[in-house]
Order: C-alpha cells, then sequence, then structure tokens
C-alpha cells in the first residue's frame, strides 16, 4: 500500500519547451504533495510544497513561474516546467503525505519513483 | 551551517560488520527523523522514523537520538552487501517541512 507514481518516468525535450510532470497517490488520498529535485551526487532539494485547492508554497530561490504546480484534486499533484533550459535537467521527484490513517508517523512522506528530465 | 549535515562518505565496511551513520541538524524545534535508503537512479525509500530520545531498534537496524546534542544515527547490523547505498538523514521542520542531508554513500566489501 501507500504507493505514489510519476509520470513519466524519464522525459527528453528541447530547450524552450514545457514539460508536465504527474504525481499521483494510487491508494490514499494526500492532502500535501512535495516536489523535490536532485542533480547527480547530490541530495534532494525541496521545491516547493503543493496543498490541494491553494497555492503551492516554493522555497527560497524557486521560480514560481517556471516550475508551475497545480494540485487540483486528493491524488494528483503536476508540476510543469515552463521553457525548459539545460540547467533545469534533473531528476525530479515528488512526495505524497497521506491525509489519514496510513502513515506510521505524523510527518512521513511516500515517495514517487521520479521522473528524469533531460533538456538538450 | 547546513539544516542537515552528513557526512559524505564514502563509508567502506566489511560484510558482516556493523555500519554506523551519522547526522547533526541545526533546527532545535524540529520533531521527526528518517533515514531513507537510496539505490542509485532511485527515488528514496524509508527505513526508519525515530521521535523519542533514545534508541529505536527494526530489524537490523537501530536509530539513535539525541535531542540535546542535536544528533540522530543510524547503526545497520550483520551489514550485507544489498545495504550498499546512499542513506540520507532527513529532519521535519516547522511547517511540516523535511529537510535532506547530502547523504552518506556506504560501501559494504564483501
Amino acid at each position: 500500500g501507500a504507493v505514489v507514481s510519476q509520470h513519466p518516468s524519464w522525459v527528453i525535450c528541447k530547450s524552450g519547451t514545457s514539460v508536465k510532470i504527474e504525481c499521483r497517490s494510487l491508494d490514499f488520498q494526500a492532502t500535501t504533495m512535495f516536489w523535490y529535485r536532485q542533480f547527480p551526487k547530490q541530495s534532494l532539494m525541496l521545491m516547493a510544497t503543493s496543498n490541494e485547492g491553494s497555492k503551492a508554497t516554493y522555497e527560497q530561490g524557486v521560480e514560481k513561474d517556471k516550475f508551475l504546480i497545480n494540485h487540483a484534486s486528493l491524488t494528483l499533484s503536476t508540476l510543469t516546467v515552463t521553457s525548459a533550459h539545460p540547467e533545469d535537467s534533473s531528476f525530479y521527484i515528488c512526495s505524497a503525505r497521506p491525509t489519514s490513517g496510513r502513515a506510521k508517523s505524523y510527518n512521513e512522506q511516500f515517495f514517487g519513483p521520479g521522473t528524469r528530465l533531460t533538456v538538450l | 551551517q547546513k539544516e542537515v549535515e552528513q557526512n559524505s562518505g564514502p563509508l567502506s565496511v566489511p560484510e558482516g560488520a556493523i555500519a554506523s551513520l551519522n547526522c547533526t541538524y541545526s533546527d532545535r524545534g524540529s520533531q521527526s527523523f528518517f533515514w531513507y535508503r537510496q539505490y542509485s537512479g532511485k527515488s528514496p525509500e524509508l527505513i526508519m522514523f525515530i521521535y523519542s530520545n533514545g534508541d529505536k531498534e527494526d530489524g537490523r537496524f537501530t536509530a539513535q537520538l539525541n535531542k540535546a546534542s542535536q544528533y540522530v544515527s543510524l547503526l545497520i547490523r550483520d551489514s550485507q552487501p544489498s545495504d550498499s547505498a546512499t542513506y540520507l538523514c532527513a529532519v521535519n521542520q516547522r511547517a511540516s517541512k523535511i529537510i535532506f542531508g547530502s547523504g552518506t554513500r556506504l560501501s559494504i566489501r564483501p
């Protein structure tokens, strides 16, 4: 149980195009989802916190107009990288915190498998 | 000072020995502490969480927390080659954010 999926698992796009990544909680509801970015040999960097039905909260240094987050339902959050450039190439990982009942710890998050974005 | 600090390693441990991974954090208000394991190219998977001072054991894994020293550790007993991975320490801060350390690369040598 507590499965989170991401789609696509990898994507290659041209510079200047936009890419949408979906994060779904498959067997639980998640009021809050998180988006992370991980560059090679570095740790996960929190980009934004996505709350269902409200605007996302972005971390310092993350451009909200470039990384558009939509959390329209309790099981789906999307991250759109607009006008992608080669420096946006990274491993994007989402996580979801169950609304109730599924987590052993209050702040436990379940991670998706990640999306590898390569911008040419 | 980084919010969550870990030694990047690599930490090399012989098979069957105890691997000891350490982490310090800066926010005294932190309440929950997590250890994740991440294999190359994969997303993290939760191994242990702890929020009370002392030790918490789960199989071959023991998490230790000392809030006064702002220190959390993970011990892996009877290390196996499959334990070779990067171990991420994560700390829950206010507003429910979880901040990750940079990870410690662990290598178990046969």
